[in-house]
């Protein structure tokens, strides 16, 4: 069946550090790529989106892009803050079906 | 718009017992969504609602019942609350296209002793 793995967390950066966080999925076919947040507390938001190959979604900062060569769809940011301190999501969905990855805990320290 | 709200915020149950957790989207949405979310796993979806008067078991129904009451509201109940029933209770909705994102709820926190 579908199914996602994403990096292990919790990841912990100091503010200004690049991050990734690496995604890769196994699907019948082209599934919908999604990053979701979740701030403490909260339940999880879109971060951002792709929908084809070579899609590159963006958001506040963050990008990722959808490589259906390699299965992936890798979470980037060049500069992170204090603010970005979450868990994030990598979810493919295919037929409104969302496989969630086990989600990435990242702390970010001033 | 509230978006998707969902009560109570808490709960504790002692095991056997019975209770509903309720969800409403003011959003128009045709699809929701009822999902778990605990340590470690991510989240499972539990059932789900592509329109008004359907619904559909995701990966982990056994223990659960749904409904759905209108096109706003989605209910999810225990009927025999039990301890693996302890988790984070999510509700979402979306358009169900599968390219559109899901608008999720703040949760509800269940305890079952």
């Amino acid at each position: 069946g579908d199914s996602v793995t994403q990096m292990e967390g919790p990841v912990t950066l100091s503010e200004e550090a690049f991050l990734t966080i690496n995604c890769t999925y196994t699907a019948t076919g082209y599934p919908s790529l999604f990053w979701y947040v979740q701030y403490p507390g909260e339940g999880l938001q879109l971060l951002l989106k792709a929908t084809k190959a070579d899609d590159k979604g963006s958001n506040k900062g963050f990008e990722a892009t959808y490589r259906k060569e390699t299965t992936s769809f890798h979470l980037e940011k060049g500069s992170v803050q204090v603010s970005d301190s979450a868990v994030y999501f990598c979810a493919p969905n295919r037929d409104d079906k969302i496989i969630f990855g086990k989600g990435t805990r990242l702390h970010i320290l001033p | 718009n509230a978006g998707v709200t969902q009560t109570p915020k808490f709960q504790v149950l002692k095991t056997g017992q019975s209770m509903t957790l309720q969800c409403a989207q003011d959003m128009n949405h045709n699809s929701m969504y009822w999902y778990r979310q605990d340590p470690g796993m991510g989240l499972r979806l539990i059932y789900y609602s592509a329109s008004e008067g359907t619904t559909d078991k995701g990966e982990v129904p056994n223990g659960y019942n749904v409904s759905r009451l209108n096109k706003r509201e989605f209910s999810l109940r225990l009927e025999s609350a039990a301890p693996s029933q302890t988790s984070v209770y999510f509700c979402a909705s979306g358009l169900g296209t599968g390219k559109n994102e899901q608008f999720f709820g703040p949760g509800t926190r269940l305890t079952v002793l």
